[in-house]
C-alpha cells in the first residue's frame, strides 16, 4: 500500500540556520502531496501542497518540489526562527476515492534562540 | 468562526465507561474524518464519511462507533473504554483530494 517515510527527529537548529526535513514517498497514480505542522496542543495545520510532478508547494517561507521520478517532497527553509519549532508532517492523499490521506511519522523541530 | 470544532477537548475517564466525542464544521466540505494520534504522534485515519455516507472503515475495534447525522456533524461514539483508547482523536473534513484536510484541536482522551 502507499505509504511516507520522513527523517526521524528531533532535529535542533540554531535560529536563522537553514532547514531540510526530508520526506519519501511509495504510491500508486499520482497522489497529492502536502505538509503539515502540528504546534504543541492543537491540531494540524495545512503548510503547503502540491498536487503534481514538479509543483512546488510554498508558504511562510517554507517550501517543497514534488519530484516524481525520486518519490520525494523535501521540506527547506532558509532561516528558521524559534517560532517555527513544532512538529512537522509530510502527507500524501490516494488516488482513489475516500480522499484518505496517510501521514508520515512526524519530525519534531527544535530552534533554539 | 471556529472552521472545525470538537468537543470535549479534554476527557478523563474510567475503564469499561462509554463515552461520546462531538465534531462540526462550518466550511460546507463534503467528507469528514476521524483520525487517532499516539503518543508517539503517529497518525492513524479511522474512519470518513462523504455526506453522511461511510466511505472508509480501517481496521478499528468495533467498540468504536462513527455517527453523521448530516455532512455537517461527524461524533465518534466508545464503548467499553479500554487503556489503551488514550490518545489524541482528531477530526478533520476536506472538500476534495488535491485541498487538504482542515483539522479540529483535538480531543485529549485519558482512560484510567
Amino acid at each position: 500500500g502507499d505509504s511516507v517515510t520522513q527523517m526521524e527527529g528531533p532535529v535542533t537548529l540554531s535560529e536563522e540556520a537553514f532547514l531540510t526535513i526530508n520526506c519519501t514517498y511509495t504510491a500508486t497514480g499520482y497522489p497529492s502531496l502536502f505538509w503539515y505542522v502540528q504546534y504543541p496542543g492543537e491540531g494540524l495545520q495545512l503548510l503547503l501542497k502540491a498536487t503534481k510532478a514538479d509543483d512546488k508547494g510554498s508558504n511562510k517561507g517554507f517550501e517543497a518540489t514534488y519530484r516524481k521520478e525520486t518519490t520525494s517532497f523535501h521540506l527547506e527553509k532558509g532561516s528558521v526562527q524559534v517560532s517555527d519549532s513544532a512538529v512537522y508532517f509530510c502527507a500524501l492523499s490516494e488516488n482513489t476515492g475516500g480522499f484518505k490521506t496517510i501521514f508520515g511519522a512526524g519530525t519534531r523541530l527544535f530552534v533554539k534562540a | 468562526d471556529t472552521a472545525v470544532s470538537q468537543t470535549p477537548k479534554y476527557l478523563v475517564t474510567q475503564m469499561g465507561n462509554d463515552k461520546s466525542i462531538k465534531c462540526e464544521q462550518n466550511l460546507g466540505h463534503d467528507t469528514m474524518y476521524w483520525y487517532k494520534q499516539d503518543s508517539k504522534k503517529f497518525l492513524k485515519i479511522m474512519f470518513s464519511y462523504n455526506n453522511k455516507e461511510l466511505i472508509i472503515n480501517e481496521t478499528v475495534p468495533n467498540r468504536f462507533s462513527p455517527k453523521s447525522p448530516d455532512k455537517a456533524h461527524l461524533n465518534l461514539h466508545i464503548n467499553s473504554l479500554e487503556l489503551g483508547d488514550s490518545a489524541v482523536y482528531f477530526c478533520a473534513s476536506s472538500q476534495d483530494r488535491a485541498s487538504g484536510y482542515t483539522f479540529g484541536s483535538g480531543t485529549r482522551l485519558t482512560v484510567v
